[in-house]
């Protein structure tokens, strides 16, 4: 069975600090795909990145970064210099198939001017 | 752009009328998604179908149905709404894929209350 842990129910965080969501998954299968979604107020899933189980390299665009460490089973976003846009509920999620995402409970972040 | 629609933003029904919650992709997509989205668990799979007229049960598929009679269309059914049933439901779609890798792509929820 597949599993996705993110243990931080809510994050709250003045303007411009640092923030990372942690992520811990769990699969039996070599070949897994991970990904983030971002939630925003709107309520419309969002995008981020995409990850193969392949491929650990770490990847950053503009002000957000992911780090993707198997040893752990771990895949972490961080968002520097937070903004309040930023603020939104963030999901983890990981499939091992061509169907099915398994998604986290999400992370509420809330970025405080 | 991908756009996924739902046809309701809102919606507020009684215990045990019959609900369609209607879904629309634009990209030609083959694979389809119904989600429920419940505080504390995230979203879970109730239904998708990689076809048209084809289904599978996702993680939690009693009390739903589903309906794909066109390629841009994915219906979800509530046969008898039953309070436990209220929740924000989310359509998404995604490319026919060989590696999994391809990403779904949300419409915007539609939030049903059932009283």
């Amino acid at each position: 069975a597949q599993k996705v842990t993110q243990a931080q129910t809510e994050i709250s965080v003045v303007e411009k600090e640092d923030v990372t969501l942690d992520c811990v998954y769990e699969t039996r299968d070599t070949t897994y795909y991970l990904f983030w979604y971002k939630q925003p107020p709107s309520g419309e899933l969002v995008f981020l990145i995409r990850r193969n189980s392949f491929d650990e390299q770490n990847e950053i665009s503009g002000r957000y970064s992911w780090n993707f460490q198997k040893s752990t089973s771990s895949f972490n976003f961080t968002i520097t210099a937070s903004q309040v846009v930023d603020s939104a509920v963030y999901f983890c999620a990981l499939r091992v198939n061509d169907y099915k995402l398994s998604f986290g409970a999400g992370t509420t972040v809330t970025v405080r001017a | 752009d991908v756009k996924v629609t739902q046809s309701s933003r809102y919606l507020v029904k009684r215990t045990g009328e019959k609900v369609f919650l209607e879904c629309v992709q634009d990209m030609d997509h083959e694979n389809m998604f119904w989600y429920r989205q419940d505080p504390g668990l995230g979203l879970r799979l109730i239904y998708f179908s990689y076809d048209v007229k084809m289904k599978e049960k996702g993680d939690i598929p009693e009390g739903y149905s589903v309906s794909r009679e066109k390629k841009e269309r994915f219906s979800l059914i509530l046969e008898s709404a039953s309070t436990n049933q209220t929740s924000m439901y989310l359509c998404a779609s995604s490319l026919a894929t060989s590696g999994g890798f391809n990403e779904q792509f949300f419409g915007p929820g539609t939030r049903l209350t059932v009283l």
